[in-house]
């Protein structure tokens, strides 16, 4: 299948620092990019979509302002977390969908962001 | 969205198939059904999707009923590996998948 990688796997920040994730998908153009967040012990909620060379969807609820979403090529997008607070703290996830018909999305493994 | 239903948990034995239920009577007639799972602290992985016909690749079978209101998926021959969160998701291939609760399969020795 297709490979999505993420990095940092891992970060930790202070609060009121900026923290940038990258999700890269590495052997397909993915039009669509998509993120989410898990907080332990839940299901992942989806965040944001992003299509490629345009703005950011953001799911109700989520700050556009607070997390930055770039799309700037096929194969990355990135998430920033702006004036990170612990509340931030949780897995933050990346999918790719592919240009197929039917596009299944192939997920990135994660991010832990803990911010202290 | 359409609403999915699943069992939170099932053990299965090693070597024996896991038949993983979902209820999803509210699915629209353009909605795919999306099976993945997550195995603790990593990203979901895609299993299989199906529209109305059955569906099987390396990894499972897809089951989706006549009336396309509930599907199941079959593991054929569980290993401990498979021990996962599993979820069922209705949805069209370019959107933001709803995740719900799930069901925790755990595959006993």
């Amino acid at each position: 299948g297709a490979v999505v990688s993420q990095h940092p796997s891992w970060v930790i920040c202070k609060s009121g620092t900026s923290v940038k994730i990258e999700c890269r998908s590495l052997d397909f153009q993915a039009t669509t990019m998509f993120w989410y967040r898990q907080f332990p012990k839940q299901s992942l909620m989806l965040m944001a979509t992003s299509n490629e060379g345009s703005k950011a969807t953001y799911e109700q609820g989520v700050e556009k302002d607070k997390f930055l979403i770039n799309h700037a090529s096929l194969t990355l997008s990135t998430l920033t977390v702006t004036s990170a607070h612990p509340e931030d703290s949780s897995f933050y996830i990346c999918s790719a969908a592919g240009q197929g018909a039917i596009p299944e999305q192939y997920f990135g493994p994660g991010t832990r962001l803990t911010v202290t | 969205d359409a609403k999915t239903t699943q069992p939170p948990s099932m053990d299965c034995a090693e070597g024996r198939a896991a038949n993983l239920p979902c209820n999803h009577s509210t699915i629209s007639g353009n909605e795919y059904v999306y099976w993945y799972r997550q195995i603790h602290s990593q990203g979901p992985q895609y299993i299989i999707h199906g529209l109305k016909n059955n569906e099987t690749n390396e990894m499972a079978s897809l089951i989706i009923t006549e009336d396309r209101k509930s599907s199941t998926l079959i593991l054929p021959h569980a290993t401990l590996r498979d021990t996962a969160v599993y979820y069922c998701i209705p949805g069209g291939g370019a959107d933001g998948l709803t995740f719900g609760k799930g069901t925790h399969l755990i595959i006993q020795p």
